[in-house]
Order: C-alpha cells, then structure tokens, then sequence
C-alpha cells in the first residue's frame, strides 16, 4: 500500500440498506477525514478525526457515523442510504494535528437508488 | 453566499498564454489558503499553498490578498497538461477546510 486506499471504487446500493465505505491510509498520519463531492459543489467535510480514538462532526454530518479504532482506518458507514446521499466519497488524511497539507484517496462512487 | 467562491469556467486558453483566476473568501478569520488541482474524476492534489507574501512554484503564482479577501493563482506558458479543475481551498480553523467548487481550465493546442 502506498498513500491512502479507498474501497469499493463504486457502489450502486438500494435505499435504506447499510453501507461502509473503507479507508486505509500508511503514511502514519495523524488526522483523517472523510468528504463528499457534488456536482457544482465544492468538497464538504462529514466527519474527521484528528487522532486515533477521537472523531468530529464536520458540515454534513447527518446521516453518516465514522469509527477510529487505530491510525490507519477510518470507515464511513451509512447506516439507512437514501438517495440524496449520492456522491463520490473522498478520503484523505494529514500529517500534523491540524489540516495542513491533505493527501486523498482515489474516491468512492456511490449511488443510492 | 458561498463562503468561499470561484467562477467555474471553463476557461479555454491557448497553448503558450497566461492565465488567471481568483478566489474570494468571505471569513476574514481565515488562517490559511491552498490551491488544490483535480483532475477528471481523480482526487484532488496540492497545487500549493498560499503566503501572504505571494508564492512562486516554477510557471505557478499564487498571491493572497486579505484586504480584499482574495487569492489568486496564475498560470504563465500554459501547457496542456495544466488542463483541470483548480480548487480554492480557506482553512478556517477548528479542522475546517471550506472548498472552492473550482475553476474548470482547458488548454487548447
């Protein structure tokens, strides 16, 4: 592994099911975060964690829960998918305690039906 | 209003110019200002990030202006590969990125 790898790549999932989207990271970075990217939108931030064992809601957290057990993972579950959740899911991470420079995975596609 | 703003573009720029785009933030407690580049479906990679003093990396200068409350980016001898999406990015603390929806450029052999 080199950087941050993201599975799946893409997803078609049905509305109301569970779905985590996976994240590992081996740059032992501290900070790990977790964004949606929309159309004409920029990046929003749902949830992050800025040490393991520790999480925080970002701007659009509702709907989404994270888990940081250890440094390197960093799950998102969508525990009931509706279709406004649609989006590509972007994982990135960080070295120092804060977001400084972010280094991203190559993305989730995920569309709920 | 967007916190943070750009015109999406497209720009479409001949192989060889110069160009320009802005970025206006609107949080004057801001603390810091990155470029971001993206390109077709891909994640988004460090472009650079951005000084007070303004910043030069090889054909890329970015300038920040907190009176006004924007950053620029310029793109001297544009070459194809420069072609993407740029993506303003304002850190305003607290863990908060807040992100440009980017500027689309195109350039045109």
């Amino acid at each position: 592994i080199a950087g941050i790898t993201q599975a799946p790549t893409s997803q078609i999932l049905a509305a109301g099911r569970r779905m985590t989207l996976r994240c590992t990271q081996d740059m032992r970075h501290n900070a790990m975060y977790w964004y949606r990217q929309d159309l004409g939108l920029g990046l929003r931030l749902i949830h992050y964690s800025n040490t393991a064992g520790t999480t925080g809601k970002g701007e659009v957290p509702d709907g989404y829960s994270v888990s940081r057990a250890n440094t390197d993972d960093f799950p998102l579950t969508l525990a009931s998918a509706v279709p406004s959740q649609t989006s590509v899911y972007f994982c990135a991470s960080s070295g120092g305690q804060g977001p400084d420079t972010q280094y991203f995975g190559p993305g989730t596609r995920l569309t709920v039906l | 209003r967007k916190e943070v703003e750009q015109d999406p573009g497209p720009f479409n720029v001949p192989e060889g110019a110069t160009v320009a785009f802005n970025c206006t933030y609107s949080n004057s407690a801001s603390q810091s200002f990155f470029w971001y580049r993206q390109d077709c479906r891909k994640e988004p990679k460090l472009l650079m990030s951005v000084y007070s003093s303004g910043n030069e990396d090889g054909r890329f200068t970015a300038q920040l202006n907190r009176a006004s409350q924007y950053i620029s980016l310029l793109i001297r001898d544009s070459k194809l590969s420069d072609s993407a999406t740029y993506l303003c990015v304002v850190n305003r603390g607290n863990y908060q990125l807040i992100w440009g929806a980017g500027t689309k450029l195109i350039i045109k052999p």
